[in-house]
């Protein structure tokens, strides 16, 4: 079964510093990725997904994550984060091709920006 | 505007009493799925829908209820409402089977149980 791993419950940066939020998963194939964001009082947004290819992706919002297959990880980052950025973010991962579309979220990272 | 819609928004109910919260997507899409979110145990998936009149349950079906007549509705029921319910509900939809695409989330409907 897939599974993944947020292991930061909370993270706490500077505005204008750099963000690095872990994902790793466990799947028995390269799954489809996605990272999600979710505002205070608000649904979650998609900020990014992989699929195939370059495996650097460029999502809204500055954002970008990289997939690396050997360490089984997709972690999220941005290179300065602002005030605006303070929300719960959600990795995700479904299932390649055929059947059933069913994604599994990790538990959530809570980023904290201080001024 | 493309859009899930959940109603209500907020909805305090008192134990047993019957609850319906609607979702309603406007995108054409075949799967919906609803999910709870508590602290610190992230969203879990309730109930799933891949098209009309097919659904299935996920990871904590206990005490939901829901049906898939149309395409474009899939209403959460809470045949009776206890507080262990008590948590923040989100309906999200997809393009559907077999197609691993953007989901596309409702703005959430917080339910407390008295």
């Amino acid at each position: 079964a897939q599974s993944v791993t947020q292991p930061d419950i909370h993270i706490t940066v500077s505005e204008g510093a750099s963000l690095e939020l872990r994902c790793n998963y466990s799947y028995g194939a390269t799954p489809y990725l996605f990272w999600y964001v979710q505002s205070p009082g608000q649904g979650l947004q998609l900020l990014l997904k992989y699929f195939s290819g370059d495996t650097l992706v460029q999502g809204i919002k500055g954002f970008e994550a990289e997939f690396k297959r050997s360490q089984s990880s997709f972690n999220l980052r941005k290179p300065s984060v602002h005030w605006s950025d303070a929300a719960e973010y959600f990795c995700a991962v479904g299932p390649p091709s055929g059947g059933s579309y069913i994604p599994t979220f990790g538990r959530g990272t809570s980023l904290i920006v201080h001024p | 505007e493309a859009q899930v819609t959940q109603n209500p928004r907020y909805l305090i109910t008192v134990t047993g009493k019957k609850l319906t919260v609607t979702c309603s997507q406007n995108m054409n899409h075949e799967y919906m799925s609803w999910y709870r979110q508590d602290p610190g145990l992230g969203l879990r998936q309730i109930y799933y829908s891949m098209n009309v009149e097919v659904t299935d349950k996920g990871d904590v079906p206990e005490g939901y209820k829901v049906s898939r007549k149309e395409k474009r509705n899939f209403p959460l029921i809470l045949e009776s409402p206890s507080p262990n319910q008590t948590s923040l509900y989100f309906c999200a939809s997809s393009l559907g089977q077999g197609v691993a695409g953007e989901l596309f989330f409702g703005e959430g409907s917080r339910l407390t149980v008295l």
